[in-house]
C-alpha cells in the first residue's frame, strides 16, 4: 500500500512570496490533516478534512493560510504571503476514520522563508 | 490548547532499557499515542493506548498510563542503535484535535 505522498520535499522562498504544498493521502482514507512542525516542537494541527469538508480549522491563520480538498482526495495548503515565522516542516497525515487513532504521516515539506 | 510535556533528551547504552516520559493536562483524554520521527521523515505511529487501560505491551515496547497523575511512559527494552530518533507523545479527547509534546531525542550509544 502506498503511503502518504507530499511535494515538494523542500522549498525556499522570500518573505511576502506565495507557496503551495500538495498532499495525496493513502487511498480510501477519508480524513486528511495538515500539521505545522516548527523546529524543536511537536506538530500543531492546522486543519482537518473529512472527505471534502472541513472538520477543524481553528488553528489555521486564515489571513494568510488556505487549504482545500475539492474532490475529497488530494489536498493543497497555500501560504500567501509568507512570513519568516512560517519556516517549518508541513506534515500531511491521513486516517481511514475520523477517530484518528491510526494516523499515517507523509515525509513532510520543509519550508524556509528568508 | 492542552499541554503535553516531555523531557528533551535521553541517552542510553545499546542493550539497556529506555524509558521516555510524558505528562499531559487534559483529564478527558481518550487516546494517547507514541510516535517515532527519524531525521527527514514524517512521524511513525508506534503504539497507542485507550484511557481505560493501564498498560499495553507490543514486542519491545511497553506503554504505562497513570491516568490519575496524567502520566504516560514508553519503555523500549533492549534498545538498539536503530531506535535513535525523536519520540513524541500525543493525546486527543475528541478524535479531532490532537496535541503533541515537544519530543524526546533518544540517543543510543553503541
Amino acid at each position: 500500500e502506498a503511503g502518504v505522498a507530499q511535494s515538494p520535499r523542500y522549498k525556499i522562498i522570500e518573505k511576502r512570496q506565495s507557496v503551495a504544498f500538495w498532499c495525496n493521502p493513502i487511498s480510501g482514507h477519508a480524513t486528511l490533516y495538515w500539521y505545522q512542525q516548527i523546529l524543536g516542537q511537536g506538530p500543531k494541527l492546522l486543519i482537518q478534512f473529512q472527505n471534502n469538508g472541513v472538520v477543524d480549522d481553528s488553528q489555521l491563520p486564515k489571513d494568510r493560510f488556505s487549504a482545500e480538498r475539492l474532490k475529497g482526495v488530494d489536498s493543497t495548503l497555500k501560504i500567501q504571503p509568507a512570513k519568516l515565522e512560517d519556516s517549518a516542516v508541513y506534515l500531511c497525515a491521513s486516517s481511514a476514520t475520523g477517530g484518528g487513532y491510526e494516523q499515517y504521516f507523509g515525509p513532510g515539506t520543509r519550508l524556509t522563508v528568508t | 490548547g492542552e499541554d503535553v510535556e516531555q523531557s528533551l533528551f535521553l541517552s542510553v547504552r545499546e542493550g539497556d532499557s529506555s524509558v521516555i516520559n510524558c505528562t499531559y493536562t487534559d483529564s478527558s483524554s481518550t487516546y494517547l499515542y507514541w510516535y517515532k520521527q527519524e531525521p527527514g521523515a514524517g512521524l511513525q505511529l508506534l503504539t497507542y493506548i485507550f484511557s481505560n487501560m493501564d498498560m499495553k505491551q507490543d514486542q519491545r515496547l511497553t506503554v504505562l498510563l497513570n491516568k490519575k497523575d496524567k502520566h504516560l511512559s514508553l519503555r523500549i527494552a533492549d534498545t538498539q542503535t536503530g531506535d535513535s530518533a525523536i519520540y513524541f507523545c500525543a493525546e486527543t479527547s475528541t478524535g479531532n484535535q490532537f496535541y503533541f509534546g515537544t519530543g524526546t531525542s533518544l540517543t543510543v550509544i553503541p
